[in-house]
């Protein structure tokens, strides 16, 4: 079975600080792809960022980037010059290409003016 | 343009009640999704629909009913619901890119969501 954790139920970051949300998984596919979505208070889930598991390069948009560690199975987002626009719930999620997507329980970002 | 549209926003309906839900993708995508969000619990996937055809039915009670008419359009079906199936009912749509062998899809594109309360 394919899970996802996150740990952090809630974060804290000062306007223009640095912030790192954090998420493990575990799958037994060779082959799958990771995401980390935003959802305001608008609820709308939106695609921050996306990355391919057989891509050693960490994926980047703008201010949000990822740290994937395949042997450890994590996928941890950072968002830089944080923005009280970021504020939002963060999920990450998981699929093996199959129309199952799995998410996690989600970090709740709070920024700070 | 969000490119998937839910209506209603929001509903209130009592347990005798039947109402549906509606989700629009205008994305030309192929495949579309029922989620259900509940607080503090990780997206629960509840239906999935790949043209047209039902693919996936993720033990969802036979209170919810799905419907999907073409690819654009993807109802969801409501009769006797219980309290605990208050929460937030999100949809999304998919573009299966997947070749002979292949099963990629792109990433979920989801709609605002309908806030259901069950009273």
């Amino acid at each position: 079975a394919q899970t996802v954790t996150q740990s952090q139920p809630e974060m804290s970051v000062q306007e223009a600080e640095t912030v790192t949300l954090s998420c493990t998984y575990d799958t037994s596919e060779s082959d799958y792809y990771l995401f980390w979505y935003k959802q305001p208070p608008s609820r709308q889930m939106i695609l921050v960022i996306r990355q391919e598991a057989y891509k050693q390069q960490n994926a980047t948009e703008n201010r949000f980037s990822v740290n994937f560690q395949k042997a450890a199975k994590s996928f941890s987002l950072k968002i830089s010059d944080s923005q009280l626009g970021d504020a939002a719930m963060y999920f990450c999620a998981l699929t093996s290409g199959t129309y199952k997507y799995i998410f996690g329980t989600g970090t709740r970002l709070k920024v700070l003016a | 343009e969000t490119g998937v549209t839910q209506t209603p926003r929001h509903l209130v309906m009592g347990m005798t009640n039947k109402k549906s839900l509606k989700c629009e993708q205008h994305l030309g995508h192929n495949a579309m999704y029922w989620y259900k969000q509940s607080a503090k619990k990780p997206l629960e996937l509840m239906f999935v629909y790949n043209f047209k055809e039902q693919t996936e039915n993720n033990s969802v009670p036979s209170r919810f009913s799905p419907e999907c008419p073409n690819s654009s359009h993807l109802f969801l079906h409501l009769h006797t619901l219980q309290p605990e199936d208050s929460a937030l009912y999100l949809c999304a749509s998919s573009q299966d890119m997947g070749l002979t062998g292949s099963s990629y899809n792109s990433p979920l594109h989801f709609g605002n969501g309908t806030r259901l309360t069950v009273t």
